[in-house]
């Protein structure tokens, strides 16, 4: 089961950041967000979906529908700049999936 | 709250076996199910398995015969063996609380997470 996001997407302060993760029926599945920042452990920011951890701020949310999950930063900031990976589990082949990352750029 | 460390070397010969243990603070290692994950440098995070407290396991179908993870749950630890390791194992190994999720009685997500720990495959 393969999870394809962007490599990357730029945003400038201030904007909205939306990133991507396509997979077969991921309509069907609980989809789960994580930021990674260089040196520091990967910190989970959305998970089922669209709920958010204590202390992740709101500007973070995510949808899921058809074939495409989509996670989004509102209002980005420049401690937002990190990698960005969704991650699944398939019970079909009973298997965490993490998806390809998204290098998240702020101007 | 929870906390996790990963222990061990971080060099290992190519061919050896990597072993690495994390331990778990702050909270009970029963009643939960426990992974590794890792990062190999410039590439996206990798699934390798999980354990649960009473032993059971599950591991990525690709590492399956490679891979062993343990639990001791007398020492709320549980740890990670790798066989027959190549450079394409060097990697930051992280340990990770693997949540189940009752309503779908499937896996979730991951979280809390070990800070991770480098491990490089060299001779």
């Amino acid at each position: 089961y393969v999870l394809t996001q962007p490599p990357s997407v730029s945003v400038a302060p201030g904007q909205t950041a939306r990133i991507t993760c396509g997979g077969s029926n991921m309509g069907s599945k609980s989809v789960h967000w994580y930021q990674k920042k260089a040196g520091q452990a990967p910190v989970l920011v959305v998970y089922d979906d669209r709920d958010r951890p204590s202390g992740i701020p709101e500007r973070f949310s995510g949808s899921n529908s058809g074939n495409t999950a989509t996670l989004t930063i509102s209002r980005v900031e420049g401690e937002d700049e990190a990698d960005y990976y969704c991650q699944v589990w398939d019970s079909n082949i009973e298997q965490h999936v993490f998806g390809t990352g998204t290098k998240v750029t702020v101007l | 709250q929870v906390q996790l460390q990963e222990s061990g070397p971080g060099l290992v010969k190519p061919s050896e076996t990597l072993s690495l243990t994390c331990t778990v603070s702050g909270g009970s290692i029963s009643s939960h199910f426990w992974s590794w994950i890792r990062q190999p440098p410039g590439k996206g995070l990798e699934w390798i398995g999980y354990v649960y407290y009473s032993g059971s396991t599950k591991y990525k179908s690709s590492l399956k015969s490679r891979v062993t993870i343990s639990i001791d749950t007398s020492k709320n630890q549980f740890s990670l063996k790798l066989t027959s390791v190549t450079a394409a194992d060097t990697a930051v190994y992280y340990c990770a609380r693997d949540n189940y999720d009752i309503l779908t009685g499937s896996q979730s997500w991951f979280d809390p997470w070990g800070q991770g720990t480098l491990v490089t495959v060299s001779s």
